[in-house]
């Protein structure tokens, strides 16, 4: 199946809660993309994995947000403690072949009150 | 800086009445160029990817096009199932891949 599948679609939450995004990459395919949009700036790369193993989290505010690939089949995004201004939508993304776009998944939609 | 943009910001259109999307770049070495659409509550859809310049690539009612600074994407007669937002976005040297704003295209029948 050529699809990213991403849980959950929606998720809202009260600020200072924990928040896992998961991510199921394409079967076969070993890197991992996590972007954030947003309407104020748009399509923001937070981190990617190859192999799972981490190559760039430069853009992922270190202190609050985690990505991990525990398997070829899952990659997390996790937000620990949330706050209002993370609110937006977190895509994950494959395959690993850039050079011939990538995957989308459909997103996760994350409010945080 | 690295940097990517487009215009215009938004558009709107009649149905046929064919335009232009620009995306402007200032990378460090490029290395592809992709287009994507994306519909609302949808993630980002795949159209083209554009290595150097002078290369065109076509699908459907789409053309895109690549120069050293800007790209292009013609829409020949749109339909209103064209509406979307179409984002493009570049990869440089150092692998990292940037994505412009977006164009929010509106297709009126």
């Amino acid at each position: 199946d050529a699809r990213v599948t991403q849980t959950p679609r929606h998720k809202v939450t009260e600020m200072g809660q924990e928040v896992t995004m998961r991510c199921q990459p394409i079967l076969g395919h070993n890197t991992v993309f996590w972007y954030r949009q947003t309407m104020m700036q748009g399509l923001e790369l937070l981190a990617y994995f190859r192999n799972r193993a981490p190559l760039d989290d430069s853009g992922m505010p270190k202190d609050r947000f985690s990505a991990e690939m525990p398997d070829a089949t899952l990659a997390t995004l996790k937000i620990q403690p949330s706050e209002p201004r993370d609110s937006a939508v977190y895509f994950c993304a494959t395959p690993p072949g850039t050079l011939y776009g990538y995957t989308f998944g459909s997103g996760t939609r994350l409010t945080v009150v | 800086e690295d940097q990517v943009t487009q215009s215009p910001e938004a558009l709107r259109l009649q149905e046929g009445e064919s335009s232009s999307l620009n995306c402007s770049y200032t990378v460090s070495g490029l290395r592809g160029l992709f287009w994507y659409r994306q519909d609302p509550g949808k993630g980002p859809e795949f159209l083209f990817t554009l290595y150097s310049a002078g290369e065109e690539k076509e699908k459907e009612r789409l053309k895109a096009t690549l120069t050293k600074k800007e790209s292009f994407l013609h829409i020949t007669a749109p339909k209103p199932e064209d509406s979307a937002t179409y984002l493009c976005a570049v990869q440089t040297s150092y692998d990292k891949v940037i994505f412009g704003p977006g164009t929010s295209l509106s297709v009126i029948p």
